[in-house]
């Protein structure tokens, strides 16, 4: 079962800040947070992960709380290629041969 | 790099053949991939976890004798769709993890395999 809850949805207009928001509260002291995103008919695509620092890198920043129970990714300036459906998802960091388990994500819709 | 590619992308099949797709690790080896498929509006479901040289293991209710799974290499996983029915259409994923210590435990993942059962 999947650890994280994210909303179904989200409109984000073209060339704003996109921010999707993930709830992990049964999140352990040894689970990273992992973001994906699926573009329609595409494979899943690796966005961006941490552990309980804040991380930015070309394609989006992640914002972790400081208790670690929530998380947020943030597109800085959205474009139309960025419509997909959004995966948080928690995995352990000593488990490099465990699977990713997918909840049902946040499709997010960039809207010009 | 971390590139996965699969092949084919696409495949129409007659119901009663089966159908293998194979999944690549170009730029780095994996002692284990995954394969997961996808139903139409649903997410992603893990099927069954590959080990190279080694049997696969296989979630509930996947059944093993259809889905025949093999990792003959540290850079290749087959999955062979076995006497294939119209419900076995579906989008077919699979990913893989750098076997370097070190290296990024990020999975990556192939661009699927689109199969239709007809």
């Amino acid at each position: 079962d999947a650890k994280t809850t994210q909303p179904p949805s989200m409109d984000c207009a073209e060339g704003r800040a996109a921010n999707l928001p993930c709830n992990h509260s049964t999140i352990s002291g040894n689970e990273y947070v992992y973001w994906y995103r699926q573009i329609h008919s595409q494979g899943p695509q690796y966005i961006i992960h941490g552990l309980k620092n804040n991380e930015t890198n070309e394609m989006a920043s992640l914002i972790i709380t400081e208790d670690r129970k929530s998380s947020t990714l943030i597109l800085p300036h959205a474009t139309l290629r960025d419509t997909a459906v959004y995966y948080c998802i928690v995995r352990d960091r000593f488990g490099r041969n465990t699977p990713l388990v997918f909840g049902k994500g946040t499709r997010l819709s960039v809207i010009a | 790099g971390a590139v996965v590619s699969q092949h084919p992308s696409r495949v129409i099949c007659k119901s009663g053949t089966s159908v293998k797709i194979e999944c690549r690790s170009l730029d780095f080896q994996a002692t284990t991939m995954f394969w997961y498929r996808q139903f139409p509006k649903q997410s992603l479901m893990l099927m069954a976890t590959s080990n190279e040289g080694s049997k696969a293991t296989y979630e509930q209710g996947v059944e093993k004798d259809k889905f025949l799974i093999n990792h003959a290499s540290l850079t290749l996983s087959t999955l062979t769709v076995t006497s294939a029915h119209p419900e076995d259409s579906s989008f077919y994923i699979c990913s893989a993890v750098s076997l370097l210590e070190g290296f990024t435990d990020t999975q990556y993942f192939g661009p699927g395999t689109r199969l239709t059962v007809l």
